[in-house]
C-alpha cells in the first residue's frame, strides 16, 4: 500500500522559510515522478512543482526562484524548500505521485504565512 | 500557460440524474487530461486519466471523453455520495494547470 506522509507545515512570517517533507512508503520516490500540489483555503488546486525520476525539476511561475523540490533517496523522502514566503503561499500542500496525473496523494500539510 | 475553463461552476441535480461537466483548454492538449473529485475536508481523488481511462476502483458511472481542447466528465446516474468539487487538470505541457472546479450538489 502506498502512503505519503507530509510534515513541516506551520505558521511562518512573510519573507520566512519552511521545508516540507514527504515520507513515502510502498513506492520508491527516486523511481517515480513526484510532485507538490497546493490548495489555498476555500480555493482550487494549484500544481507547484515536479521532480522527474531522472532529477529534472519544474516549477509553477508563482514559485519559481523561491521554492526548490528535492529528494533524499536514502530516506525515500521528497522535500519542498520554500523561501521568501508570501501571504499568497498560504495553503495546504499535498505530496503526490505524478504520472502526468496525480494518483497517490498525502493528507497534506498546512502552511500559513502571516505576521 | 494553458488555461483550463470548467463549466458549469456549480450544478444541483437529483439522485439518478445524468450530470455532465465540461472542461475547455485554451490550446490543444491531445488526451492529456485528468479529472478529480474532492469532498469537503478530504484529499482529491483521481477519477479519470488520459481523458477517458477510468482509474482503478472508480465506479463505472463516471466516464470521460474528448480530445484536443474540449473534454467532458459524465456521471451517468448521480448517487448521494457523488457530492463535492470536481476538477480537470492538463498535463500536456508545463506548467500543469487545473480548472477552477465545479461544485456538484445533490437536490
Amino acid at each position: 500500500e502506498v502512503q505519503l506522509v507530509e510534515s513541516g507545515g506551520g505558521l511562518v512570517q512573510p519573507g520566512g522559510s519552511l521545508r516540507l517533507s514527504c515520507a513515502a512508503s510502498g513506492l520508491t520516490v527516486s523511481s517515480h515522478y513526484m510532485s507538490w500540489v497546493r490548495q489555498a483555503p476555500g480555493k482550487g488546486l494549484e500544481w507547484v512543482s515536479l521532480i522527474y525520476s531522472g532529477g529534472n525539476t519544474y516549477y509553477a511561475d508563482s514559485v519559481k526562484g523561491r521554492f526548490t523540490i528535492s529528494r533524499d533517496n536514502s530516506k525515500n523522502t521528497l522535500y519542498l524548500q520554500m523561501n521568501s514566503l508570501r501571504a499568497e503561499d498560504t495553503a495546504v500542500y499535498y505530496c503526490t505521485r505524478a504520472l502526468y496525473y496525480f494518483d497517490y496523494w498525502g493528507q497534506g500539510t498546512l502552511v500559513t504565512v502571516s505576521s | 500557460d494553458i488555461q483550463m475553463t470548467q463549466s458549469p461552476s456549480s450544478v444541483s441535480a437529483s439522485v439518478g440524474d445524468r450530470v455532465t461537466i465540461t472542461c475547455r483548454a485554451s490550446q490543444g492538449i491531445s488526451s492529456g487530461l485528468a479529472w478529480y473529485q474532492q469532498k469537503p475536508g478530504k484529499v482529491p481523488k483521481l477519477l479519470i486519466y488520459a481523458a477517458s481511462s477510468l482509474q482503478s476502483g472508480v465506479p463505472s458511472r463516471f466516464s470521460g471523453s474528448g480530445s484536443g481542447t474540449d473534454f467532458t466528465l459524465t456521471i451517468s446516474s448521480l448517487q448521494p455520495e457523488d457530492f463535492g468539487n470536481y476538477y480537470c487538470q492538463q498535463a500536456n505541457s508545463f506548467p500543469w494547470t487545473f480548472g477552477q472546479g465545479t461544485k456538484v450538489e445533490i437536490k
